[in-house]
């Protein structure tokens, strides 16, 4: 069955640096692959979408990798804030007609410490 | 401004009654969508609904029941089959064709 993979455990680091999240998918082919920053209490918020055949996109401090050899992508945040703060939430999209809805995976708690 | 609209915000239900959370959008989307979301968890999609007057099971529809009359709405019924109804609801929805949601603000679900 498809599966998608976060890391459960919060990442915790310091402003000013760099934080790195993982996303791996197993039994999927996607054509697309989004993440979503989701805060406490509120529906998730998209940041970035990706496609197969593309290998970086960039966005302000955010840049998105997506590397379908290892079936992985890595969301990363440069001189992060304690304003990143918060959940962020990935999810593989495919392209055939038998589900038309995302799948997420269950997110990444990300803490910015001053 | 366009968006979603879920109402309400918060609800609390004793056992064995249902109870409909109301999800409006004005954004002229055509595909809607249900997600459960219980702490520390990702979304499990529910229904989902491509046009007016039809929609699809998600992964956990059972307990649950929709309606897809306008356009613009898209309510969740969660009825007393659903046997651990306290969660986060998100409602969310998306142009024809576009891969990217937009969420409303969730409606929370406590049974009492």
């Amino acid at each position: 069955s498809q599966k998608i993979e976060q890391n459960s455990e919060a990442l915790n680091i310091q402003e000013g640096k760099t934080a790195t999240l993982t996303c791996n998918y197993t039994n999927y082919s996607p054509a697309y692959l989004q993440w979503y920053r989701q805060d406490p209490g509120r529906g998730p918020v998209f940041l970035l979408l990706i496609r197969e055949n593309e290998k970086e996109k960039r966005k302000e401090r955010l840049k998105v990798t997506f590397d379908t050899t290892l079936k992985q992508s890595l969301f990363h945040i440069t001189a992060s804030q304690p304003a990143d703060s918060a959940t962020y939430l990935c999810a593989p999209g495919a392209m055939d007609t038998g589900r038309r809805a995302l799948t997420f995976g269950s997110g990444t708690r990300l803490q910015v410490q001053p | 401004d366009g968006g979603i609209t879920q109402s309400p915000k918060y609800l609390f239900r004793k056992e064995g009654q249902n109870v409909t959370l109301s999800c409006e959008q004005n954004l002229n989307h055509d595909a809607m969508y249900w997600y459960r979301q219980d702490p520390g968890q990702g979304l499990r999609l529910i229904y989902y609904s491509q046009i007016v007057n039809d929609f699809q099971k998600g992964d956990i529809a059972e307990g649950y029941s929709v309606s897809r009359e306008k356009k613009e709405s898209f309510p969740l019924t969660v009825t007393s089959a659903q046997k651990n109804p306290t969660a986060f609801y998100l409602c969310a929805s998306t142009r024809s064709g576009a891969n990217v949601l937009t969420f409303g603000a969730g409606s929370r679900l406590t049974v009492l």
